[in-house]
């Protein structure tokens, strides 16, 4: 069965604090892991990763992709209060049936 | 570009009547549709994927008797909830795509009240 993980839950932080966001995963005929954050309505897009190693960045924002150990990280260094939201992982397999991790809640604290 | 358009973006309605919502894809065409609820201070849960000219999948627990989910268009997907109760109030939200490295698009979500 398919699934996504993501850790931690929930987390705490105060500004200017780095924080790293994990998300493993087990899916047959694996095509792409997406990042989204979620504030009050409809996710947004940060990062889609294909190829294992390649870092892919947007300002404090950066994740990277392990395909050999299932898994992505998700870093946000010098964090701020904007950055508090659901940060939700999904990985898409070539059947296009999205799976959604539970995501990981983030609050940062001025 | 990449615009997807979700309406209502909020609706109330009584016990026992029907709701349908849509989600357009503005400027392309989407072979894959997703819907999304949302529970309070929750994450996104998929409920179902549809593919354009064939029946919607759902995923395991969601009704598919009471979540009616149409994608007649490669721009149009509708997704009507029937017989609507006040646990079934929730943020519904859909995602529009090609795929592959293009991604996906979310509309702006509706928000579902039901009386």
């Amino acid at each position: 069965e398919d699934k996504v993980v993501q850790s931690p839950l929930s987390l705490v932080v105060h500004e200017g604090d780095t924080v790293t966001l994990n998300c493993s995963y087990e899916v047959t005929n694996f095509r792409s892991l997406l990042w989204y954050k979620q504030e009050k309505k409809a996710p947004t897009f940060l990062f889609m990763l294909t190829s294992s190693g390649i870092e892919k960045k947007s300002g404090r924002l950066s994740s990277i992709l392990d395909k050999k150990e299932l898994f992505s990280i998700l870093n946000i260094t010098a964090t701020q209060t904007g950055d508090s939201a659901i940060y939700l992982c999904a990985v898409e397999p070539y059947n296009n049936d999205m799976r959604f991790g539970a995501g990981t809640r983030l609050t940062v604290k001025p | 570009g990449a615009v997807v358009s979700q309406h209502p973006s909020w609706v109330i309605c009584k016990s026992g009547t029907s709701v349908k919502i849509e989600c357009r894809s503005l400027d392309f065409q989407a072979t894959t549709m997703f819907w999304y609820r949302q529970f309070p201070k929750q994450s996104l849960m998929l409920m179902a994927t549809s593919n354009e000219g064939s029946k919607a999948t759902y995923e395991q627990g969601v009704e598919k008797d009471k979540f009616l989910i149409n994608h007649a268009s490669l721009t149009l997907s509708t997704l009507t909830v029937t017989s609507a109760h006040p646990e079934d109030s929730s943020f519904y939200i859909c995602s529009a795509g090609r795929g592959g490295s293009l991604g996906y698009t979310f509309g702006s979500g509706t928000r579902l009240t039901v009386v």
